[in-house]
């Protein structure tokens, strides 16, 4: 099993539409959680942290389940410009730096 | 506020050539960095971190090293270049444990 999972997709999403991604991670002694947002041959950026209250940041909402060790992003409304590759990034081990990253999942948002 | 250099942007190089690619960051003290590759449509890979001045750790077997003279500042770096060596080369750093990772806009190499 990959330590960070996600489904490739792609996705094709039309505008104004409402989309959703899992990721699953390996290890229930994680500790850190993110979403990042990859545009096409450039680095990813932070999109948000996921809390374990979950959380919400305009049109997106991030969550997090603990015993089905999953994180998930839900996108509302969605515009042309959330096309992108979306990484889930776990913090695998307390006290190690390391952060994984998911080999991403693909959206793209037709008109 | 902290800021994130890597360079060059894209590098073209022939097979059995040296690599040396540079990330510094600044605006913090003492961050652990990372090198990471993505091949064309794949997720990343980590290669190094560091947590601190020479201190490395390596992830995976390969072609290349990692070095951490000062605080700020990471190299990446080959003897002899691969075919396989070529990908999206990621410098990134974070603050402390368990934050989130801020990325350099990276480099694109191709061996040749």
């Amino acid at each position: 099993r990959k330590e960070v999972e996600q489904d490739p997709g792609p996705f094709n999403v039309p505008e104004g539409a409402t989309v959703a991604f899992n990721c699953t991670y390996s290890n229930s002694a994680s500790q850190s959680f993110f979403w990042y947002r990859q545009d096409c041959r450039k680095e990813p950026k932070l999109l948000m942290s996921v809390y374990s209250s979950g959380n919400e940041d305009g049109r997106f909402t991030a969550q997090l389940n603990r015993a089905s060790q999953y994180i998930s992003l839900l996108i509302r409304d969605s515009k042309l410009s959330d096309s992108a590759t979306y990484l889930c990034v776990v913090n695998m081990y307390f006290g190690n730096e390391k952060l994984t990253f998911g080999t991403g999942t693909r959206l793209t948002i037709i008109p | 506020s902290q800021t994130i250099h890597q360079w060059p942007a894209t590098l073209v190089q022939p097979v059995g050539s040296p690599l040396s690619l540079e990330c510094t960051v600044e605006g913090t003290s003492n961050p652990n960095l990372y090198w990471y590759r993505q091949a064309a449509g794949r997720g990343l890979q980590l290669l190094f971190y560091s947590v601190g001045i020479g201190q490395i750790s390596s992830e995976v077997p390969q072609n290349l090293s990692a070095s951490r003279p000062q605080d700020r500042q990471f190299i990446l770096s080959s003897k002899k270049l691969l075919l396989s060596d070529s990908g999206f080369y990621l410098c990134a750093w974070t603050a402390e444990m368990n934050t989130e990772a801020f990325f350099g806009q990276g480099t694109r190499l191709t061996v040749v």
